[in-house]
């Protein structure tokens, strides 16, 4: 079956420390990733995400991610975390054809402590 | 960039009346539409999927008379929810496959609440 899990439901991570929040798929043709973020009452945002190519992938706000194929993983990365950084994470993952819709995982929310 | 424009972003209704979401695609073309429900706190679920001239495809559990899905142009799709309870109160929003530049670009959400 097809699935996302994100095994960290909440996350605490002083200002300025380093971030990682994990995320495991399964997912039977080639995945195309995807990490999102949500702030309360918003839409969603693209952080970044990987289709094919380099395994490291940059995106917006400092953010990284890097695809590990024989993990089956997809992990997100921030070297410095900022207060504006609090928000729920969530990893996605599709199979890039029109008629395929993307699978969220449960999402993590990250807080940031001062 | 690909854009999807949901309307309305907030919307009250009474129990039993109905409401129509709109999803249009503004600067390509949406053959295909997935609709998605996120309760408080939780993640996004696939509702449906719609597809320009055809009848939409149900996930498993979701009603397909109170949800109704409607994508007749290659711009517009629509989700009316019908007959409205307290329990239908969420955030819905859609999502349009966008390749190769995004992936699948996102609308901005609608928060129904039934009251």
């Amino acid at each position: 079956a097809q699935s996302v899990t994100q095994p960290d439901i909440h996350i605490t991570v002083s200002e300025g420390a380093s971030l990682e929040l994990r995320c495991n798929y399964s997912y039977g043709a080639t995945p195309y990733l995807f990490w999102y973020v949500q702030s309360p009452g918003q839409g969603l945002q693209l952080l970044l995400k990987y289709f094919s190519g380099d395994t490291l992938v940059q995106g917006i706000k400092g953010f990284e991610a890097e695809f590990k194929r024989s993990q089956s993983s997809f992990n997100l990365r921030k070297p410095s975390v900022h207060w504006s950084d609090a928000a729920e994470y969530f990893c996605a993952v599709g199979a890039g054809q029109a008629g395929t819709a993307l699978i969220f995982g449960k999402g993590t929310t990250l807080s940031v402590s001062s | 960039g690909a854009v999807v424009s949901q309307h309305p972003s907030r919307v009250i209704c009474k129990s039993g009346t109905s409401v129509k979401i709109e999803c249009r695609s503004l600067d390509f073309q949406a053959t295909t539409m997935f609709w998605y429900r996120q309760f408080p706190k939780q993640s996004l679920m696939l509702m449906a999927t719609s597809n320009e001239g055809s009848k939409a495809t149900y996930e498993q559990g979701v009603e397909k008379d109170k949800f109704l899905i409607n994508h007749a142009s290659l711009t517009l799709s629509t989700l009316t929810v019908t007959s409205a309870h307290p329990e239908d109160s969420s955030f819905y929003i859609c999502s349009a496959p966008s390749l190769p530049r995004d992936g699948y670009t996102f609308g901005s959400g609608t928060r129904l609440t039934v009251v």
